[in-house]
């Protein structure tokens, strides 16, 4: 799986929209960016996924450079709940040694302040 | 639909006791992969079952192991218990390893004294 780096920490204004970067200059054709967010003392979340184009669910949009080297998850309107350590994780769909396998990094601290 | 759920949610144990942690997918869900969480190294993979079967393992030593029911239903085992394996224990179920339908359980806290 292709390295990520993320900054360690960032801080939001709730309300206000959280722009949390990812670089992964290594990313291979095949290999998509996935994000999730592990709120203190809970398991980890799904929060999105892409490949190439950019990606909008009902909890985040991906935006994806074009030339894939980096990626940015967009919380449009951070509240407080939002406060969580964020993943970003590069990695093949599914093949024979990923099955069922996240590699985590460290992350990104996000803090929504009042 | 109900979550992903381990048991217990606590435990203490004592250096060189073996422990059993228990982990119920989702419903309908075949692939329950297991996962590590410190502070100092953060969340590393242990192994992932599917259908009874391991299908995947990460680098922790034999100390600990796995298994998974009929009824996909997992636990896992760590032996001779070391103080560094104080740590949260993460189950996550999905429907056939996909990592985008992954859920995880709320873990279990193993503190080794």
């Amino acid at each position: 799986d292709a390295k990520t780096t993320q900054p360690p920490s960032m801080d939001c204004a709730e309300g206000r929209a959280a722009n949390l970067p990812c670089n992964h200059s290594t990313i291979s054709g095949n290999e998509y960016v996935y994000w999730y967010r592990q709120i203190h003392s809970q398991g980890p979340q799904y929060i999105i996924h892409g490949l190439k184009n950019n990606e909008t669910n009902e909890m985040a949009s991906l935006i994806i450079t074009e030339d894939r080297k980096s990626s940015t998850l967009i919380l449009p309107h951070a509240t407080l709940r939002d406060t969580a350590v964020y993943y970003c994780i590069v990695r093949v769909p599914v093949s024979g040694t990923s099955y069922g396998k996240l590699t985590f990094g460290q992350g990104t601290i996000l803090t929504v302040h009042p | 639909k109900a979550g992903v759920t381990q048991t217990p949610r606590y435990l203490i144990k004592t250096r060189g006791q073996q422990v059993t942690l228990s982990c119920s997918p989702i419903s309908g869900h075949r692939s329950v992969s297991w996962y590590q969480q410190t502070p100092g190294q953060g969340l590393q993979f242990l192994f992932e079952y599917f259908s009874e079967t391991q299908r995947n393992k990460g680098n922790f030593p034999g100390r600990f192991s796995g298994r998974q029911f009929s009824n996909s239903r997992s636990e896992m085992n760590v032996s001779t218990l070391e103080l560094g394996d104080s740590a949260l224990y993460l189950c996550a179920s999905s429907l056939a390893g996909r990592v985008e339908t992954q859920y995880f359980g709320p873990g279990t806290r193993l503190l080794v004294l």
